[in-house]
């Protein structure tokens, strides 16, 4: 079975660009998550969705950030215009309601490098 | 507020020994799930255990054990028989269903020696 899918794996990109991530959950997960992880701040949880529906989207650094999922199997997180500061790995995660303990399964991660 | 505490930024072990990794938490809920994840140089986030709070019995799983204490709000790691594959980041996770949120600790490097 395929695991959560990210895309692109790698991205270098020049200071106010727009940068799209995208995340391919595993099918039937009803949960996704996007978490940050920085050298200073760690893991960070960014947002997560339920059934498609944004729910608690409190770890967005700023308006220049911003997640959808249009449907169950494909999300979206934008940076728009992207700065240095946003050079980190943005990790993808999916679980099958994880109130009832499932475990949460993270992408590989997409690298990115704001110069 | 929800918290995650690893006070352990780097460990070493040789390899074949034994290794204990700590992890504190705060949370006032009674449900919740606490995790360890490994991450390799690759940067992939692998579970390596998993343990539901309302369950006394420590998680095992293969080479990899907890040691759980509710009241003291401590998850520590064992790893056995260390192997030079375990090289990674550990970090310690919790998750509450009142916040339907993962809190990561800070991470632990652990080095295995030859």
């Amino acid at each position: 079975d395929a695991g959560v899918i990210q895309s692109p794996r790698h991205e270098v990109t020049e200071m106010g660009q727009e940068v799209t991530l995208r995340c391919k959950p595993i099918s039937g997960h009803d949960y996704l998550f996007w978490y940050r992880q920085t050298m200073m701040r760690g893991l960070e949880l960014l947002i997560y969705f339920n059934n498609n529906v944004p729910i608690d989207d409190s770890g967005m650094p700023e308006d220049r950030f911003s997640a959808k999922m249009p449907n169950a199997s494909f999300s979206t997180l934008k940076i728009q215009p992207s700065e240095p500061r946003d050079s980190a790995v943005y990790f993808c995660a999916s679980s099958l309601g994880p109130y009832s303990g499932n475990t949460i399964y993270f992408g590989e991660g997409s690298w990115l490098t704001v110069v | 507020a929800q918290t995650v505490t690893q006070s352990q930024p780097e460990m070493s072990v040789q390899e074949a020994e034994t290794v204990t990794l700590s992890c504190t938490y705060d949370t006032s809920e009674n449900n919740y799930y606490l995790f360890w994840y490994k991450q390799p140089p690759s940067r992939q986030m692998i579970l390596v255990i998993r343990q539901e709070a309302y369950k006394q019995q420590n998680a095992t799983e293969n080479r990899f054990s907890v040691n759980f204490q509710k009241a003291a709000k401590s998850f520590s790691l064992k790893i056995s028989d260390s192997q030079l594959g375990d090289t990674a980041m550990y970090f310690c996770a919790l998750f509450t269903g009142n916040t339907g949120k993962l809190i990561f600790g800070q991470g632990t490097t652990l080095q295995v020696k030859p």
